[in-house]
């Protein structure tokens, strides 16, 4: 069972408000990622670290942003939610080359 | 909000019978393939995988076949249950340390 866990589980807030979803791992795992996914569809990466001072962002353009300062944490940020980011967003981890990765519960976001 | 991508096509079976869930892919020089499950209201999980030495991979109730000629790929499902309604992803490494998802299919088990 994977050790990656992402706080809060359901969030609802106004919009232009400042929020941080967060995303920890305790495996050790160098490679995190942030995939956002709407109801019944496909998974979107985001943004991505490959370790500590490391983030790009992904094939998705996103407002969002990302930081690493611990190898273990991988908050995202949206420094002013809209509508259009009510979404769910899966945090994800692994370690390696080409390695499988261990994926939380997620966050279902509404921005009303 | 805006979605974006495709809505994810749908397999329903019957109880008991086998599920086919197809995959391609579009990167030749991919040589490891992972399939994902994911439950409705949870993130996907790891089902398994396959590199391509190889054309065939069998777990507990599942099998992963290779097609590295059309560049296809299957999960096949014995005894579908209930508990297998989900949505299952293929994905590929289209470089050294990403993962690319497919666009994933759910499958809906009727009782």
């Amino acid at each position: 069972e994977a050790d990656i866990y992402q706080t809060p589980r359901y969030l609802v807030i106004g919009t232009g408000k400042k929020i941080t979803l967060e995303c920890s791992q305790t495996m050790g795992h160098d490679k995190m990622y942030w995939y956002q996914q709407d109801p019944g569809m496909e998974l979107h990466l985001i943004h991505y670290s490959y370790g500590v001072n490391s983030t790009e962002k992904g094939d998705l353009s996103s407002e969002s942003t990302v930081s690493r300062i611990r190898t273990e944490h991988f908050p995202l940020t949206l420094e002013s939610a809209r509508p259009s980011h009510t979404s769910q967003y899966l945090c994800a981890s692994s370690t390696g080359r080409q390695e499988k990765l261990f994926f939380g519960s997620g966050t279902q976001l509404s921005v009303l | 909000g805006e979605s974006v991508g495709l809505h994810l096509p749908t397999l329903s079976v019957q109880e008991g019978d086998n599920s086919i869930i197809n995959c391609a892919y579009s990167n030749s020089a991919s040589d490891y393939f992972i399939w994902y499950k994911q439950e409705s209201g949870k993130g996907p999980q790891f089902i398994i995988d396959i590199r391509s030495n190889m054309d065939k991979r069998q777990g507990q109730r599942v099998t992963v076949l290779l097609n590295k000629t059309v560049k296809h790929l299957s999960l096949q499902i014995a005894a579908t249950q209930p508990g297998d309604s989900a949505v299952y992803f293929c994905a590929e490494p289209p470089s050294v340390n990403m993962l690319t998802f497919g666009g994933g299919t759910r499958l809906m088990v009727k009782p």
